[in-house]
């Protein structure tokens, strides 16, 4: 059971623009950053999202990020197949003092 | 740049220690400013937080597994180290180092480790 909640799936067609949501509460998300990360199989997770909206260098501006009170979102426009992957989302937890994370939302581009 | 190498056995007995090394380049381990830190994945309990450590010796693990669980730092060969005692199936996962430079996470490839007889 994850301390954030994702949905565990969303899809899309090339081209169209899909939102992925990460929901928390006041100790996780509702005070601390948020970072969305995308998982390929096999491999480790990167990076898309710092900071809530912020992008690493070498990510498209494809991807963006918001945060608002407990929830947070990462949109992706002009989907790709190349972008069919698993991303989770996480964030710093103040009464656990440490990482937490999402479940994962498996999208598919169909 | 920095980056982070993972080693260690890929297989482990039941009840013995998990002992992982991350190997760190472009970065020193004696920094004041950054974390380091591990973090898992299992098919059935996705990514988690094992816990940290600062050069200053501020740390912090995960409750649910703080009892069985030391991270250190060995300087000399600027690596981090994690030990996970007691190991059950349910620790079977890729364990992977972290750690983040200027708010963005560095995480190694992973390294896979099984609990198993």
């Amino acid at each position: 059971q994850s301390v954030l909640t994702q949905p565990p799936s969303a899809s899309g067609t090339p081209g169209q623009r899909v939102t992925l949501s990460c929901s928390g509460s006041s100790s996780n998300i509702g005070s601390n950053h948020v970072l969305w990360y995308q998982q390929l199989p096999g491999t480790a997770p990167k990076v898309l999202m710092y900071r809530s909206d912020q992008r690493p260098s070498g990510v498209p501006d494809r991807f963006s990020g918001s945060k608002s009170g407990t929830s947070a979102s990462l949109a992706i426009s002009g989907l790709r197949s190349e972008d069919e992957a698993e991303y989770y989302c996480a964030s710093w937890d103040d009464s656990l003092r440490g990482r937490v994370f999402g479940g994962g939302t498996k999208l598919t581009v169909l | 740049q920095v980056q982070l190498q993972e080693s260690g056995p890929g297989l482990v007995r039941p009840s013995e220690t998990l002992s992982l090394t991350c190997t760190v380049s472009g970065a020193s381990v004696s920094s004041g400013s950054h974390y380091w830190s591990w973090i898992r994945q299992s098919p059935g309990k996705g990514l988690e937080w094992i816990g940290y450590l600062f050069y200053s010796g501020n740390s912090n693990y995960n409750p649910s597994l703080k009892s069985r669980v030391t991270i250190s730092l060995d300087t000399s060969k600027n690596q981090f180290s994690l030990m996970l005692s007691s190991v059950t199936a349910a620790d079977t996962a890729i364990y992977y180092c972290v750690t983040a430079i200027d708010g963005v996470d560095v995480w190694g490839q992973g390294t896979t480790v099984a609990v198993s007889s």
